[in-house]
């Protein structure tokens, strides 16, 4: 059974591009949550899907940023006309669909770096 | 209210040493403390975690302590080996499932 998929592993991006990560949840996992890392800090939550539906987006900045995980293939996080404060590992975790609350399982991660 | 505070940022340790990593919270929502390993390059990744209704669980070299009243957990590595030399991360979950992180903090366990 594999685990978080997260790809690409590495990624740069002029100032003004797109960024576009994905993410494929470890098998009959149904929930995905993406959280960003900033060099020497811990992990930030940004978003928390289920297939075709945003639960929680609390942690997304307003602007220039979505996610979304559709019925079919990965979940993908999008930033559009990044700047160099986006440059950070953007980690994505999923766990199965149950009742009560299970762990989540991190992928490897992306990290972007913005030039 | 949704901080953990960890410290310290950086530990060095001897080999076969004890390595205490320590957290402190302010939400009384919080209801399980995993504590995560992450080394360079790779995921944040599951270690051992603990809910309020216990004080110490332990699991091989590591065991988390748990004060509910101080609202304070650590853990502690024994017999710290070159191998653990990572950053960890403890964490909080206030019975959803937003991870709240601590900042890391770097081992470095010394042959």
């Amino acid at each position: 059974n594999a685990g978080v998929m997260q790809n690409p592993r590495h990624l740069v991006r002029r100032r003004g591009q797109e960024a576009r990560l994905r993410c494929s949840p470890m098998k009959g996992h149904s929930h995905v949550y993406w959280y960003r890392q900033l060099p020497e800090e811990g992990l930030k939550f940004m978003v928390y899907l289920q297939k075709e539906n945003i639960i929680d987006e609390s942690g997304m900045p307003k602007e220039r940023f979505s996610a979304e995980f559709p019925k079919e293939g990965p979940s993908i996080l999008r930033i559009q006309q990044v700047v160099r404060g986006d440059s950070a590992a953007y980690f994505c975790a999923s766990s199965p669909l149950t009742d009560d609350f299970t762990e989540a399982f991190f992928g490897q991660g992306t990290r972007l770096t913005v030039v | 209210q949704q901080q953990v505070k960890q410290s310290p940022q950086s530990l060095i340790v001897q080999k076969g040493g004890i390595s205490i990593i320590n957290c402190a919270y302010e939400n009384t929502a919080f209801d399980y403390f995993p504590w995560y390993q992450q080394f360079p390059g790779k995921g944040p990744a599951l270690l051992i975690a603990i809910r309020p209704d216990v004080s110490e669980k332990k699991e091989g070299r590591f065991t988390i302590s748990f004060n509910k009243s101080a609202k304070q957990f650590s853990l502690h590595i024994m017999d710290s080996q070159p191998g653990d030399s990572a950053t960890y991360f403890c964490a909080a979950l206030p019975g959803t499932y937003k991870y709240i992180f601590g900042t890391g903090t770097r081992l470095k366990v010394l042959a």
